[in-house]
């Protein structure tokens, strides 16, 4: 069983809408969450980072974290053209590492 | 401020060659980690380091080595190169833990023929 699960994708989302992305995660003592934003041939930018239940929101992203469903969601508000990405989630886990999910991949449709 | 600096940013093998890739960090970070990652699919582990002078093997060592003699370096050596190790392979480093999250270097795209 993987320790980070997210849906492969492509997710693909008209401009202008919500893009939701899932992650689940299987290490209940894990205490932080992040997302990292993959373009196509280069390397991962941190976007969010949550530590709380709930949601933190910044600019048009907002991280949303459930420890007791163990589960993280990335929203993308009016999501344009230029957010069309492979979507990261990592979570730090006890032994002191990241541990990544495989990534989705999202399409925002002109 | 530069972050982590990998090189070279391509580079094309021949089967059993072998060579080193280069990374370096300004970000006096003490976690430094190797990650290969393979078209479509997600990070891989490769090594990792704690601090200058140790080192551990990640979820895909073999064929792979590390040093870790400063701070700021972190190189990877393959031996004998071959097919299988086609891939872009990630430099990224950390604060103890890694609880901030990571900050990665560019890259390296090998291509072993």
């Amino acid at each position: 069983q993987k320790e980070v699960e997210q849906n492969s994708g492509p997710l693909s989302v008209p401009e202008g809408a919500i893009a939701s992305l899932n992650c689940t995660y299987s290490d209940r003592g894990s205490q932080s969450f992040f997302w990292y934003r993959q373009y196509s041939g280069k390397s991962p930018e941190l976007i969010m980072f949550i530590y709380s239940n709930g949601d933190k929101e910044d600019g048009r992203f907002t991280a949303q974290l459930n420890k007791a469903s163990q589960y993280v969601s990335l929203l993308i508000r009016d999501s344009q053209p230029s957010d069309s990405a492979t979507y990261l989630c990592a979570v730090h886990n006890a032994g002191n590492m990241l541990t990544f999910g495989g990534g989705t991949r999202l399409m925002v449709k002109p | 401020n530069a972050g982590v600096t990998q090189t070279p940013k391509f580079r094309i093998l021949k089967i059993g060659q072998s060579m080193t890739l280069q990374c370096t960090q300004d970000m006096n970070h003490n976690y430094m980690y190797w990650y290969r990652q393979d078209p479509g699919m997600g990070l891989k582990l490769i090594y990792y380091s704690v601090g200058a002078g140790i080192t551990d093997k990640g979820e895909v060592p073999n064929g792979y080595n590390v040093s870790r003699s400063t701070t700021e370096d972190f190189p990877l050596r393959l031996e004998l190169a071959a097919p299988s190790q086609t891939s872009v392979y990630f430099c990224a480093s950390s604060e103890p833990g890694g609880a901030k999250g990571y900050t990665f270097g560019s890259g390296t795209r090998l291509t072993v023929v």
